[in-house]
């Protein structure tokens, strides 16, 4: 089936610090949601994309579509950016998410 | 406030029992869907709703079924609850189908 492998699994971030997560698609997907799941357990939404890049705040997230990847971009980490990060991208034509296993970031002091 | 309600919160079963999960919005969405999050995989698509109908069904088990009795609910009856049912069940929806989804705060059902 159609796959979405995340990386890192794990991130460590000095507060200040910024880093990348990557997924790579195995099948053309339409478009990449990027959520933040944070210690309570709620999923925050923090980009749609059907190409290109976006920007909020330090936060920058890419989509290309053609090399079957999406990157999310974190600068200037604050410990509240700790969390699960989730990418799901959604296959051409079918509107069902598949998620990616997820990257547990940890900011520290 | 919340624009997306999930009820209850948290929910015990015993294995065997059934039990209905509450998802409303107030968003005004047409679309509305429902995930899965266990220990033991990522979060999982199960069921896409559009204007009230049905379009993606990628749940196996027709031990779970979506009722959707108004617009802006989208419930989710389990039967024959089993052990490995026990997962954070989210409910989402979006303006359209072609749209972000917004999560509800998940129902957390753990299955004795």
């Amino acid at each position: 089936g159609d796959q979405v492998e995340q990386s890192p699994s794990a991130l460590s971030l000095h507060e200040g610090t910024g880093s990348a997560l990557r997924c790579n698609f195995t099948t053309t997907m339409r478009a990449v949601q990027w959520f933040q799941q944070n210690s309570r357990g709620s999923l925050i939404n923090l980009f749609y994309l059907a190409s290109g890049t976006k920007e909020n705040g330090r936060l920058k997230s890419t989509f290309n579509s053609k090399e079957s990847y999406s990157t999310l971009h974190i600068r200037d980490a604050q410990l509240e950016d700790s969390g699960t990060y989730f990418c799901a991208a959604e296959r051409t034509g079918n509107y069902k998410y598949v998620f990616g296993a997820g990257t547990r970031l940890k900011v520290i002091a | 406030d919340p624009k997306i309600i999930q009820k209850p919160k948290y929910l015990v079963a015993v294995t065997g029992s059934e039990k209905i999960l509450i998802c409303e919005q107030y968003l005004g969405h047409n679309a509305m869907y429902w995930y899965r999050q266990s220990a033991k995989k990522p979060l999982e698509f199960m069921f896409s709703y559009s204007y009230q109908k049905l379009m993606d069904n990628q749940t196996a088990s027709s031990r779970f079924q979506p009722q959707s009795s108004k617009k802006n609910h989208l419930d989710l009856q389990i039967t024959a609850l089993k052990p490995d049912d026990s997962a954070t069940y989210f409910c989402a929806s979006s303006q359209d189908r072609d749209q972000a989804p917004l999560f509800g705060e998940g129902t957390r059902l753990s299955v004795l």
